[in-house]
């Protein structure tokens, strides 16, 4: 079993849909990670998160620590939001271990 | 400000062949780090730095070496690549894994 699960793997909506992406881990955490990669590869870094909820634009992320759960939420999304989506604990002092990712595409 | 620069884009070995996987940042970060991707598998860690000088191995170390010599390059070695060394392979750096992580280009690397 994977030490990071995230749901859906893959996530097909409409524009305009609110998005939502889980991440549940296994282990303790001193903080989690979501990035977003895009369809021609790169990575970049969304949310760092150790406790609560931290906005930026349509992006809202979560955690609960206790319940070792956290989400990724987009409001009114848009095509450009098509990619896929990684989850990363971090374990210890200084290792990252991610998820598998949820491909999300949002049709027009 | 180019932030984090990963060599080359894609690769193609002959198994037993060796290379080097460049990265350099400009961003003055601390924490450096590599992984692999593979399909169907998230991102894997394979050694990461703190620093010049000071490496440690992450998830998947075997068939791969780093050395810190500077703050700003973090290479990454295959000293005799292996077919199961296919993938696609990231470098990442950032003040420490508790701040925002920037992400290299990555590298398509075919060992045939």
């Amino acid at each position: 079993k994977n030490e990071v699960e995230q749901s859906p793997q893959n996530l097909t909506a409409q524009e305009g849909e609110f998005i939502t992406i889980n991440c549940s881990y296994s282990v303790g955490i001193s903080a989690l990670h979501w990035l977003q990669q895009h369809p021609g590869g790169g990575i970049v870094s969304l949310f760092m998160l150790s406790s609560g909820k931290k906005k930026h634009g349509r992006l809202i992320a979560t955690i609960n620590i206790q319940e070792k759960h956290s989400s990724l939420h987009i409001t009114a999304s848009h095509p450009r939001d098509s990619a896929v989506y990684i989850c990363a604990v971090l374990q210890g002092a200084q290792k990252l271990v991610f998820g598998q990712g949820t491909r999300l595409t949002i049709n027009p | 400000n180019a932030g984090v620069t990963q060599t080359p884009k894609f690769q193609v070995l002959k198994t037993g062949q060796s290379m080097t996987l460049q990265c350099a940042q400009d961003m003055n970060h601390e924490y450096m780090s590599w992984y692999r991707q593979d399909p169907g598998m998230g991102l894997r860690l394979i050694h990461y730095s703190v620093g010049a000088g000071i490496t440690d191995q992450g998830e998947v170390p075997n068939g791969y070496n780093v050395s810190r010599s500077t703050t700003e390059d973090f290479p990454l070695r295959l000293l005799s690549a292996a077919p199961s060394q296919t993938s696609v392979y990231f470098c990442a750096s950032s003040y420490s894994v508790y701040t925002e992580a920037f992400f290299g280009q990555g590298t398509r690397l075919t060992v045939v």
